[in-house]
């Protein structure tokens, strides 16, 4: 089974939306990493949060980590058609420095 | 943060030969690579670490004599995909680890015909 799970898996949304997209881990957490992949293409990261209750925003986005529920969930507000593309959560779950990454939301802004 | 550079971004072969693929860290020294691939709507999946000076670890079920890893200096980690399949066809994506965080490259696509 998939360490971490993101859900919804895909997203379709109206341009002015808000919208939230979840990462639930089946192991502890000791911190995670948000990236935005356009398809085909590299990683850009958006957000590490390492402690519990910790909470960051740049620009739109908001990325809340809740260590007791081992969840995290990424928060867009007002999307505009730039946000589309995949999102992708990372953890270093065993502390070994190797990432694990969730399955992914596709994200499709409609303008 | 690190730049990370891979080359090439594209690579179209035949069935049965071999591709290169380089991860460069361009702005500092890395003595841990690690190289990912995603398939088509998937997510990455880690294959192996690459350790500078010594042997690359793989993750379970990665082959290590159809993925050759070479991490010669600090800041160039090589990929070979030996004796491409179609199946290997996917998106090879290198990352490089500064204190707690990775860096990732952007990515090399590589179809096999």
């Amino acid at each position: 089974s998939q360490e971490l799970e993101q859900s919804p898996q895909s997203l379709i949304v109206q341009e002015g939306k808000n919208l939230t997209i979840n990462c639930t881990s089946s192991k502890t957490l000791y911190g995670l990493y948000w990236y935005k992949q356009k398809y085909g293409e590299g990683l850009i990261f958006l957000m590490m949060l390492q402690k519990g209750g910790e909470e960051k925003s740049h620009e739109k986005i908001t990325a809340k980590l809740d260590e007791k529920k081992q969840q995290s969930s990424l928060h867009i507000t007002a999307s505009q058609p730039s946000h589309a593309g995949i999102y992708l959560c990372g953890a270093d779950i065993q502390r070994t420095y190797k990432y694990i990454f969730g399955t992914g939301t596709r994200l499709k802004v409609l303008a | 943060g690190a730049v990370v550079s891979q080359h090439p971004s594209r690579v179209i072969c035949k069935s049965g030969t071999s591709v290169k693929i380089e991860c460069r860290s361009l702005d500092f020294q890395a003595t841990t690579m690690f190289w990912y691939r995603q398939f088509p709507k998937q997510s990455l999946m880690l294959m192996a670490t690459s350790n500078e000076g010594s042997k690359a670890t793989y993750e379970q079920g990665v082959e290590k004599d159809k993925f050759l890893i070479n991490h010669a200096s600090l800041t160039l980690s090589t990929l070979t995909v030996t004796s491409a399949h179609p199946e290997d066809s996917s998106f090879y994506i290198c990352s490089v680890q500064l204190y707690n965080e990775q860096f990732f490259g952007p990515g090399t696509r590589l179809t096999v015909l």
